[in-house]
């Protein structure tokens, strides 16, 4: 059974480099079965922003306003793939979501998702 | 960027009766090549993830009740919970895949009546 778990720091101060981590179980994030990785946005209250993806051969596409930030890679030896946000503001704060993109497509919808992980921008 | 603007933001509903929620795109998200819309819904109940509901606007994903249904085609799209019960009390969100980025429609909100 497929199952994303993500993580980080809980808290960051303005200004510094957010990494999160996305922990994948039951596939191999770069194996023979081609599937796409993403992560996915959320600030409190508020809906959801696609943030980018990632492919099995390490391939990546962000979403145009917040590419200049942000680099999304993976570590195939601990099946992980990662979140790295240059330049942190109070408007990033969010629950950050892991997920898997639809086997099938580089664009589609999302149909594993991790619990999320909450962090706050704050100094 | 294509826009997805959903509505109402938020609707009440007697426990099994019908919710209706649309979905509306700035731009066709229809594929003439593959017959496709490029659409897709999620439901996500308080302090949860998203789930998938329907993809390719109207094609339900494994284990999803029969009483979700999605309808519509080109930038028109309809989320149909056709007798509420207690456990749908969610925000769903619509989401185009046609073209990156990627977005989401701002959620409607849906509420026992």
């Amino acid at each position: 059974q497929l199952q994303l778990q993500a993580s980080g720091p809980g808290l960051v101060k303005p200004s510094e480099t957010l990494t999160l981590a996305c922990t994948v179980s039951g596939a191999s994030i770069s194996g023979s079965d081609y599937y796409y990785w993403a992560w996915i946005r959320q600030p409190p209250g508020k809906g959801l922003e696609w943030i980018g993806s990632i492919s099995y051969s390490g391939s990546t596409y962000y979403t145009s306003s917040l590419k200049s930030r942000v680099t999304i890679f993976d570590d195939a030896s601990k099946n992980q793939f990662y979140l790295r946000f240059k330049y942190v503001t109070a408007a990033d704060t969010a629950v950050y979501f892991c997920a898997r993109v639809k086997p099938g497509l580089k664009e589609n919808a999302f149909d594993v998702w991790g619990q999320g992980t909450m962090v706050a921008v704050s100094s | 960027d294509i826009v997805m603007t959903q509505s109402p933001d938020s609707l009440a509903v007697s426990l099994g009766e019908r919710a209706t929620i649309n979905c509306k795109s700035s731009q066709n998200v229809f594929y003439h090549s593959n017959n496709k819309n490029y659409l897709a819904w999620y439901q996500q109940k308080a302090g949860q993830p998203p789930k998938l509901l329907i993809y390719w606007a109207s094609t339900r994903e494994s284990g999803v009740p029969d009483r979700f249904s999605g309808s519509g085609s080109g930038t028109d799209f309809t989320l149909t919970i056709s007798s509420l019960q207690a456990e749908d009390v969610a925000v769903y969100y619509c989401q185009q895949y046609y073209t990156s980025p990627l977005t989401f429609g701002g959620g409607t909100k849906v509420e026992i009546k």
